[in-house]
Order: structure tokens, then C-alpha cells, then sequence
């Protein structure tokens, strides 16, 4: 079985430019989770979706980030302008929802913001 | 505020040299309590769900337990293969809700 895919594994970008992130889910999984994951800390959540609405996106900082999951499938995550303190890995996961809460990582994105 | 805090931060353990690692956490409604392993550059690996107090779960060298406040993870004999980052995360109310993590253990093992 496939896992969660995730594009591209590293981005280097200067202040204020513009970056998105791509994330395939495992197929048949409902559930879609962006973490990022600062160097020395554990993932923090920063928008869920349930198929292709959001479920959870309390935390994420919505003057600059932004993200979509269309068809209920792929989603894409969107930072503009970043700042120096977006250096972090974006990590993607899924799960099939309901008692079969297990997540699912993909592999993650490295993002240095210079 | 739910909270989830790992120690140690980091250890060093001889090959064959058994531990555990804590993970404590303070939540509202506990659904289900999650260990993890991650690999530098690589994404947390799913290892174990522990739902209620007093429930073990075996995988190799690895055995997950709970209680009411707090979850180990015992490594029996380990070796350099399962030097990682070991991440606890705690899922609270129902079973569709994000994860919160702990800050992770750095394991090196050392042969």
C-alpha cells in the first residue's frame, strides 16, 4: 500500500516570497492532517479537512497561510508572504476517519525561509 | 489546555541496556494515546494506540503501557537500529480529532 505522498522534500525562499506544498493522502483515507514541526519540537496541527471541507483550522495563521483539498483528495498548502519563523518541516498525514484513527505521515517538507 | 510532556529529552544507552521513556500527559477527554517513531528527515512511523488504563502493546523490542496520567515505552536489549526520536501524542473527545504531541525522546543507542 502506498503511503502519503508529499512535494517537493525541500524549499529554500527569501522573505516575503511565496511557497506551496503538495500532499497525495493514502487512498480511501478521509481525514487530512497539515502539522508543522519546528526543529526540536513535536508536530503541532495547523489545518484539518474531512474530505474536502475543514474540519479544524484554528490554528493555522490566516493572514499568510492558506490551503485547499480539492476533490477530497490532494491538498496544497500555501504560505505569502514567509516569514524567517515558517523555517520548519511540513509534514502531511491522513487517516480513514472514525474508529480507525490511526495517522499516517508522509515524509515531509523542509522549508528554510532566509 | 491539554498538555503532553516526554522525558527524558534525550538519552544514551549502551547496546542491550534496557529504559523507558515517559510520556505525561493532562488532557480533558482522553480518546486514544499514540506513540511514534521519526527518523531524522523522515516523517513520525506509527508504532503503537493505547485507549485505557492498564493496556500493553508488544512490537519487537518495544512494549507501550498506560495509566491514568502517564504511558512508557520499555526497549528491552535495544540496538543502534532503534536510535530515533520517540514522539507521544494524545487524540482527546472523538476519534477524528488532530493529534497533540510531545516534544519527542532522542534515543542513541550505542553499540
Amino acid at each position: 500500500e502506498a503511503g502519503v505522498a508529499q512535494s517537493p522534500r525541500y524549499k529554500i525562499i527569501e522573505k516575503r516570497q511565496s511557497v506551496a506544498f503538495w500532499c497525495n493522502p493514502i487512498s480511501g483515507h478521509a481525514t487530512l492532517y497539515w502539522y508543522q514541526q519546528i526543529l526540536g519540537q513535536g508536530p503541532k496541527l495547523l489545518i484539518q479537512f474531512q474530505n474536502n471541507g475543514v474540519v479544524d483550522d484554528s490554528q493555522l495563521p490566516k493572514d499568510r497561510f492558506s490551503a485547499e483539498r480539492l476533490k477530497g483528495v490532494d491538498s496544497t498548502l500555501k504560505i505569502q508572504p514567509a516569514k524567517l519563523e515558517d523555517s520548519a518541516v511540513y509534514l502531511c498525514a491522513s487517516s480513514f476517519g472514525g474508529v480507525l484513527n490511526e495517522q499516517f505521515f508522509g515524509p515531509g517538507t523542509r522549508l528554510t525561509v532566509l | 489546555e491539554d498538555q503532553v510532556t516526554q522525558s527524558p529529552e534525550a538519552l544514551r544507552l549502551q547496546e542491550g541496556e534496557s529504559s523507558s521513556l515517559n510520556c505525561s500527559y493532562t488532557v480533558s477527554g482522553l480518546r486514544g494515546l499514540f506513540w511514534y517513531r521519526q527518523d531524522p528527515g523522515k516523517g513520525p512511523e506509527f508504532l503503537f494506540t493505547l485507549y485505557s488504563a492498564g493496556e500493553e502493546k508488544e512490537k519487537e523490542r518495544l512494549k507501550a503501557t498506560i495509566t491514568k496520567k502517564e504511558s512508557f515505552l520499555h526497549i528491552t536489549a535495544p540496538k543502534p537500529e532503534d536510535s530515533a526520536t520517540y514522539l507521544c501524542a494524545v487524540q482527546v473527545h472523538s476519534g477524528n480529532t488532530p493529534l497533540v504531541f510531545g516534544k519527542g525522546t532522542r534515543l542513541s543507542v550505542i553499540a
